[in-house]
């Protein structure tokens, strides 16, 4: 089926660890998101890219960086794990009829 | 940058009753959508409404983008429409990012 693929779907880190979140689209869409959701609150940007080549920072960017691999592919790491970032992570892409996202990564912080 | 308001936060219905839920937004939009995050927090999108009307079995969308409006019409609700209803916007300026609003938690009890 056609849309977002997010890996992983659970991970816990530990303070100060590394990590990357994995998200491929194969709906030929340029542009492609990375968002946060905290319990209670909406979604916010972490970082976007509208198109192969370019990304820019959202509304939370700290403490992340990402990468836009090729068309498919956008992935976010994490440097130096902190408790702060627990959160579910989504990553999005953008076509004529909108956003679709992927199903999430639920990260714990210890 | 642009806000989004959802009414009501929280709504609790009884199987087989209709509700409406708005979104306001403060600025002219090109791009709004309307999501269901189920209990198992995937998001699902319901419409693509940036103008007019659709229709989608018992769901349907109004929004009117001269007056900064949407509206969400859930008819004859169903145990399974439980979950967090939240609207999204985008303006062109803005790279098309998506902005949330809080959401509309809605319990259906049978």
């Amino acid at each position: 089926n056609a849309g977002v693929t997010q890996t992983p779907k659970f991970q816990v880190l530990k303070t100060g660890q590394s990590m990357t979140l994995q998200c491929a689209q194969d709906m030929n869409h340029n542009s492609m998101y990375w968002y946060r959701q905290d319990p209670g609150m909406g979604l916010r940007l972490i970082y976007y890219s509208a198109s192969e080549g370019t990304t820019d920072k959202g509304e939370v960017p700290n403490g992340y960086n990402v990468s836009r691999l090729n068309k498919r592919e956008f992935s976010l790491r994490l440097e130096s794990a902190a408790p702060s970032q627990t959160s579910v992570y989504f990553c999005a892409s953008r076509g004529d009829s909108g956003y679709t996202f992927g199903s999430g990564t639920r990260l714990t912080v210890v | 940058g642009i806000q989004v308001e959802q009414s009501p936060p929280d709504l609790i219905l009884q199987e087989g009753a209709n509700s409406t839920l708005r979104c306001n937004f403060s600025d002219s939009v090109n791009n709004l959508q309307w999501f269901h995050q189920n209990p198992w927090g995937q998001l699902i999108n319901l419409f693509y409404i940036p103008s007019g009307t659709k229709q989608n079995g018992r769901l349907s969308a109004t929004t009117v983008a001269t007056e900064r409006y949407s509206l969400l019409y859930i008819s004859s609700s169903q145990t399974t429409d439980s979950g967090v209803y939240f609207c999204a916007v985008a303006t062109a300026g803005g790279y098309n990012k998506l902005i949330f609003g809080a959401g509309t938690r809605l319990a259906v009890h049978p």
